[in-house]
């Protein structure tokens, strides 16, 4: 069966500091995909991004970008000159393939707070 | 472009009352779609997720139950409030299965909070 774990419950850092969000998946299927999603406190959840298993290249978007390891099953993401308004819950969760219904697998999140 | 609407946003109810909520997609078709629960400062649970109208599969048994009675149209419900059903309920949509090998991206609705008391 699928997991996902993100270790980091709480991280607290000033702002414009560098961030990096760890997480950590098990799947026994040789194709899935990962993603990221932000729930800012609004609470609605934000898709950040979503990386295929054959596809190991990593992503820059902006300050944000994504580090994808699969000999150590790892997707971890990082923030660079963090910002107050990158204070969030961040979940890294996972897709196998050939699921009927597109259903994740959520880590049990990381709360970021960004200080001024 | 696709939206996805929740209502209400915020509800307060006593134990024992039913429970109505709703979620509808705008701008595709035949979508696969979700509903989630997260309890305070805690993850997200998948409840009930439908693949098509009137196809509705059960994550975890529970006194709620939910319902597709159009195509882009999701609701879940309630006879009887538990204290244990507050939370913040978030629906989710997706584009459907085509390919095997492919699966597609949730999208999720801005949330309606739940307090049962």
């Amino acid at each position: 069966a699928q997991k996902v774990t993100q270790a980091q419950t709480e991280i607290s850092v000033v702002e414009k500091e560098d961030v990096t969000l760890d997480c950590v998946y098990e799947t026994r299927d040789t194709t899935y995909y990962l993603f990221w999603y932000k729930q800012p406190p609004s609470g609605e959840l934000v898709f950040l991004i979503r990386r295929n298993s054959f596809d190991e290249q990593n992503e820059i978007s902006g300050r944000y970008s994504w580090n994808f390891q699969k000999s150590t099953s790892s997707f971890n993401f990082t923030i660079t000159a963090s910002q107050v308004v990158d204070s969030a819950v961040y979940f890294c969760a996972l897709s196998e393939a050939n699921n009927a219904g597109n259903m994740l697998t959520f880590g049990g999140g990381t709360r970021l707070m960004v200080k001024p | 472009s696709q939206t996805i609407h929740q209502w209400p946003a915020t509800l307060v109810q006593p134990v024992g009352s039913p429970l109505s909520l709703e979620c509808t997609v705008e701008g595709t078709s035949n979508p696969n779609l979700y509903w989630y629960r997260q309890a305070a400062g805690r993850g997200l649970q998948l409840l009930f997720y439908s693949v098509g109208i009137g196809q509705i599969s059960s994550e975890v048994p529970q006194n709620l139950s939910a319902s597709r009675p159009q195509d882009r149209q999701f609701i879940l419900s309630s006879k009887k409030l538990l204290l244990s059903d507050s939370g913040f309920y978030l629906c989710a949509w997706s584009l459907p299965w085509r390919l095997a090998g492919l699966q597609e991206t949730q999208y999720f609705g801005p949330g309606t909070r739940l307090l049962v008391l």
